[in-house]
């Protein structure tokens, strides 16, 4: 298993700035990933990050607006920049095991931009 | 592409059964998982399936019919806490990657 510490919990910020998300994990893990879960909705992968290479963005997500940083095997940070109203949403990161194991999940952090 | 679909929304009444069907159309296939989550909370681990057949855990059990894409989660002697969301998810090959491909979820209202 694995804990991960997610941090703000919450914010509200104002459109334009920018807000960055921290995970630290208890173990080494080779991956992580970059999630948002809008109002009702399920969880949309925004990017893996491995550590020592560029993260890897799915389709409607680029670097500019969410860059990640993946300094070592236990850490990881997202930025939300340029923020407008419609990236507000929940943020979540997350490690998996093996391809058998399940994944877990920081606690997220609740993003409201006004 | 890959799709996986479950019911929006189920209501149910506290101490009876319910079952949470989901359906996936997925390129590859390495293990579909169940998770629940409440409401401004993270997904939490309920049950991994990747054979055929039932997994039973406590009150909650999950089946698998790969030949069919097909899995439902049953949920028996509910109780109020059990007002949740829950979500499907599939192992699934994606490029070169098994990436998790995740259900929208069911919202399953308890009742007294």
């Amino acid at each position: 298993s694995a804990v991960i510490s997610q941090k703000p919990s919450r914010d509200i910020c104002q459109r334009g700035t920018s807000l960055t998300i921290q995970c630290q994990v208890d173990s080494q893990v080779t991956m992580m990933f970059w999630y948002r879960q809008q109002p009702g909705q399920s969880l949309t992968l925004i990017a893996t990050a491995n550590q020592g290479s560029e993260a890897t963005y799915e389709s409607g997500f680029v670097i500019d607006k969410f860059p990640i940083s993946r300094p070592n095997l236990t850490f990881s940070t997202l930025t939300v920049s340029n923020m407008s109203p419609e990236d507000s949403s929940i943020y979540l990161c997350s490690v998996e095991g093996a391809i058998g194991a399940e994944a877990f999940f920081g606690q997220g952090t609740r993003l409201t931009v006004v | 592409g890959q799709n996986i679909d479950q019911p929006t929304e189920m209501t149910a009444t506290e101490g009876a059964i319910v079952q949470i069907n989901c359906t996936y159309q997925t390129s590859g296939f390495n293990g579909l998982f169940w998770y629940q989550q409440h409401a401004g909370e993270a997904p939490t681990f309920l049950s991994y399936n990747v054979l055929d057949g039932l997994e039973e855990k406590g009150r909650f059990s999950s089946f698998l019919s790969r030949s069919k894409g097909y899995s439902y989660l049953l949920l028996k002697e509910l109780q109020m806490k059990d007002s949740a969301s829950y979500l499907c998810a599939v192992r699934a090959r994606d490029y070169s990657n098994y990436q998790l491909i995740w259900g929208a979820g069911t919202k399953l209202i308890i009742k007294p």
